[in-house]
């Protein structure tokens, strides 16, 4: 089993619209958890750390359920420019474990 | 951008043909990373590094060597090159307090 999975998506979505993804993780020892952005034939991109008492930036927002070990990322207000692939990360122990990441397609 | 550079960008080998792929970095960083991402398996962790000298294995190091003898250069080495390494190589970095990681753009490599 991977330690990190994601929902592959695509999720299409028309602009304004709000969405989620999910992220479950099997090593409850994780340390820190991470959404990073992907656009095509690029790096991913840090987008936010994902902390237990959530944190948002803006039209994101992110939360951390230990219990349930899983994290998630909300997305308000779509715009056609977040339309990427977002990767979910967590770490522990000196390395990081990535899932295959969601893929979104904002629509006008 | 956090200042990581990665050479060459692209590269084409043959099969059985050593390969070495250089990351770069300005940052000062203690932590480097070498990935590579697959369709349908995302990022995988080949190798990484702690120091100058310290390496350990990821979870794919089989046919992957590294090594890192300054704290701003870590290469990987791919000591007879198979078709099955055919992938995109990302370097990344780490400082080792907020375990934020800042990525490299990335090698192209195609093993025919």
């Amino acid at each position: 089993r991977k330690e990190v999975e994601q929902d592959p998506g695509p999720f299409n979505v028309p602009e304004g619209a709000t969405v989620a993804f999910n992220c479950t993780y099997s090593n409850s020892a994780s340390q820190s958890f991470f959404w990073y952005r992907q656009d095509c034939r690029k790096e991913p991109k840090l987008l936010m750390s994902v902390y237990s008492s959530g944190n948002e930036d803006g039209r994101f927002t992110a939360q951390l359920n230990r219990a349930s070990q899983y994290i998630s990322l909300l997305i308000r207000d779509s715009k056609l420019s977040d339309s990427a692939t977002y990767l979910c990360a967590g770490y522990n122990f000196n390395k990081f474990y990535f899932g295959s990441g969601t893929k979104l397609n904002v629509k006008p | 951008d956090a200042g990581i550079t990665q050479s060459p960008r692209h590269k084409v080998t043959e099969t059985g043909t050593p390969v070495t792929l250089r990351c770069h970095q300005t940052e000062n960083h203690r932590y480097m990373y070498w990935y590579r991402q697959d369709p349908g398996h995302g990022l995988r962790l080949i190798h990484y590094s702690y120091g100058v000298k310290d390496t350990d294995k990821g979870e794919v190091s089989d046919g992957y060597s590294v090594s890192r003898s300054k704290t701003e250069d870590f290469l990987l080495t791919l000591e007879s090159a198979t078709s099955s390494q055919t992938s995109v190589y990302f370097c990344a970095i780490n400082d080792g307090d907020s375990y934020e990681q800042y990525f490299g753009p990335g090698t192209r490599l195609t093993v025919t």
